[in-house]
């Protein structure tokens, strides 16, 4: 069975400070994908990484920077100088990568809740 | 700019009756999605469909609730006899034939309020 977990149930910074939201996941797939979203208030799902299990490097993407250990199953997610634009709640999710039917199946953690103060 | 398309945004049933959500996806993609979302939780998937096919629906639950993508028009999930616990955000997603990356593009949901 599949798995996601993300601990922390709400996050309340100040503008300009650093953030990381964790991510912890099962799976007994040698090949899958994580994925990050991005839900604002208004409501609908962003899409911000995909990464694939063979793929440990970690990415930056402006102020977004993504941490991924195969050894702690791990894919963290790291908002530097936070903006209250930032705001929203943050999902991660797992896939299963032997395609077919699986492939638009996503598990999807519980959400962390991001709030930036100004 | 022809993305995931889901109407009605908001709903509104009492209990007993039935509601029914539709879903376009982005053109050309033949593959999609629903999920619901409880209040305070993640998405959970429900039923993933191919023209007038349905591949997946172990998220389903056994009674009530049913979807469809007919060859043409949008895809319907549809709720018989809502109740209470029904109240949650449907999304719906579409994804390419050959989409294997498993990027979904997800439509901005349909909040379904049942009194």
């Amino acid at each position: 069975a599949q798995k996601v977990t993300q601990a922390q149930t709400e996050i309340s910074v100040v503008e300009k400070e650093d953030v990381t939201l964790d991510c912890v996941y099962e799976t007994r797939d040698t090949t899958y994908y994580l994925f990050w979203y991005k839900q604002p208030p208004s409501g609908e799902l962003v899409f911000l990484i995909r990464r694939n299990s063979f793929d440990e490097q970690n990415e930056i993407s402006g102020r977004y920077s993504w941490n991924f250990q195969k050894s702690t199953s791990s894919f963290n997610f790291t908002i530097t100088a936070s903006q209250v634009v930032d705001s929203a709640v943050y999902f991660c999710a797992l896939r299963r990568g032997a395609g077919g039917t699986s492939y638009g199946k996503l598990t999807f953690g519980q959400g962390t809740i991001l709030t930036v103060h100004p | 700019n022809a993305g995931v398309m889901q109407n009605p945004r908001h709903l509104v049933r009492r209990r007993g009756q039935e509601a029914r959500l539709r879903c376009s996806p982005v053109k050309g993609h033949s593959h999609v999605y629903w999920y619901r979302q409880l209040p305070e939780e993640g998405l959970k998937f429900m039923v993933y469909l191919q023209k007038e096919n349905i591949i997946d629906e172990s998220g389903m639950p056994k009674e009530r609730f049913s979807a469809e993508f007919p060859k043409e028009g949008p895809s319907i999930l549809r709720i018989q006899q809502v109740v209470r616990g029904d109240s949650a955000a449907y999304f719906c997603a579409s994804s390419p034939p050959n989409g294997n990356t498993g990027e979904l593009f997800f439509g901005e949901g349909s909040r379904l309020t049942v009194l």
